[in-house]
């Protein structure tokens, strides 16, 4: 079964950081673009970053662009978000997705919390 | 940017209706880049549609996408509760972008 896995999500202070994880298994993970996807509460969909099959071309929404990083360790089949300089409208549910053939999200992960207050 | 609107915010059908979805783009692209989600609930979004009218695998074929340009729709026939739902049209190429979405409610 083609699954995600986040995890690192949590209650962090105005101006910290926190790192997401995406743990992938099913597929070939080297062979997938790979991207985050963020809801605020109550709010839609807004896509934050996306990340090249080797790592080598990534793209980011302005909103995040030079706050955020997004990396992955295709040995682990895990894509990373490095949040720094965290605000409050940081706060949101952050899925992971994958990037398939057909040009759609086509395997999304359950998601992780990710809650920025002081 | 091409900026995705839908309409209407919010629809309220009943159960066997028909449910009709619009996306509309300010700026025209490729159909292969159209696609639909549907996200219930405290739930991920899942993949309808792609390639603005293909059927993602498992999706029933009650679901349909069609449209070209800047105009796309998403329809659904036969309505069920279990259809209830926000359904979000999604541009996939650089730099992608999400409708703000529509609500479906089965009275």
């Amino acid at each position: 079964e083609e699954q995600l896995v986040e995890s690192g999500g949590g209650l962090v202070q105005p101006g910290g950081s926190l790192r997401l994880s995406c743990a992938a298994s099913g597929f070939t993970f080297s062979d997938y673009w790979m991207y985050w996807v963020r809801q605020a509460p109550g709010k839609g969909l807004v896509w934050v970053s996306c990340i090249f099959q080797d790592g080598t071309t990534t793209t980011y929404a302005d909103s995040v662009k030079g706050r955020f990083t997004i990396s992955r360790d295709n040995a682990k089949n895990t894509v990373y978000l490095q949040m720094n300089s965290l605000r409050a409208e940081d706060t949101a549910v952050y899925y992971c997705s994958r990037g398939g053939f057909t040009h759609s999200l086509d395997v999304w992960g359950q998601g992780t919390t990710v809650t920025v207050s002081s | 940017e091409i900026v995705l609107t839908q309409s209407p915010g919010t629809l309220s059908l009943s159960p066997g209706e028909r449910a009709t979805l619009s996306c509309r783009a300010s700026q025209s692209f490729s159909t292969t880049h159209l696609t639909w989600y549907q996200q219930k609930p405290g739930q991920a979004p899942r993949l309808l549609i792609y390639g603005a009218s293909s059927r993602a695998t498992g999706v029933p074929d009650r679901f349909s996408g069609t449209g070209s340009g800047t105009d796309f729709t998403l329809t659904v026939s036969r309505l069920e509760p279990e259809d209830s739902a926000v359904y979000y049209c999604h541009r996939h190429e650089a730099s992608p972008a999400f409708g703000p979405g529509t609500r479906l409610e089965i009275k």
